[in-house]
């Protein structure tokens, strides 16, 4: 079984460009989560998308957006990039619907995409 | 005060031994307990997870909750070199649709 792939792995921008990191999750998974992960903030919560719809939204700026696609994949985007948009970008997924008991979204992460922005 | 807090570390352990990492949260009507492992350089993979209803061993890990004392812990036993990595605590509040929220990670250095 495929596990969850992030493109593209490595990317370097400059500020002001924007980018876009795509995932794709394990099959049968529907719920896509989106990660910040830096060294000095950990783990931040950036939004989760469940059947095309966004579900949870973390406290970044509306620089950050995402969407999902019918086939459960899913795209984050950055507008106007600043330096301390420079991070590690973990997509996860899980087969958590929201429904039933409130530890089922076990997640599974991909490799994650780093962002250099010059 | 942060809403899951763990010590960074690092925390370090001779092989063999039991190494003991906490996590503390905030949110009292929190359900459910998650421990990832994240080698350096590479992305968290989830190790166990318990509920709020009581502790959980796998193999030579063990999960414990103290909802009194709002902690959760990951006791590693016959520890490795292996074993050396930071480890997340993640906690998930009550009902549906809630995110998890993330401590920063204990560092943890299993020295042969």
């Amino acid at each position: 079984k495929a596990g969850v792939t992030q493109t593209p792995r490595y990317l370097i921008k400059t500020r002001g460009q924007q980018v876009t990191l795509s995932c794709s999750p394990i099959s049968g998974h529907r719920s896509v989560s989106w990660y910040q992960q830096t060294p000095g903030q950990g783990l931040q919560f950036l939004f989760e998308y469940f059947s095309e719809t966004q579900r949870n939204k973390g406290n970044f700026p509306g620089r950050f957006s995402g969407r999902q696609f019918s086939n459960s994949r899913s795209e984050m985007n950055v507008s106007t990039l600043e330096l301390g948009d420079s991070a590690l970008y973990l997509c996860a997924s899980s087969t958590f619907s929201g429904q039933g008991p409130s530890g089922a979204n076990v997640l599974t992460f991909g490799a994650g995409s780093r962002l250099t922005v010059l | 005060q942060k809403e899951v807090e763990q010590n960074s570390g690092p925390l370090s352990v001779p092989e063999g031994a039991i190494a003991s990492l906490n996590c503390t949260y905030s949110d009292r009507g929190s359900q459910s307990f998650f421990w990832y492992r994240q080698y350096s350089g590479k992305s968290p993979e989830l190790i166990m997870f318990i509920y709020s209803n009581g502790d959980k061993e796998d193999g030579r890990f063990t999960a414990q909750l103290n909802k009194a004392s709002q902690y959760v812990s990951l006791l590693i036993r016959d520890s490795q070199p292996s074993d050396s990595a930071t480890y997340l605590c993640a906690v998930k509040g009550a009902g549906n649709n809630r995110k998890l929220i993330w401590g920063l990670g204990t560092s943890l250095a299993v020295n042969p």
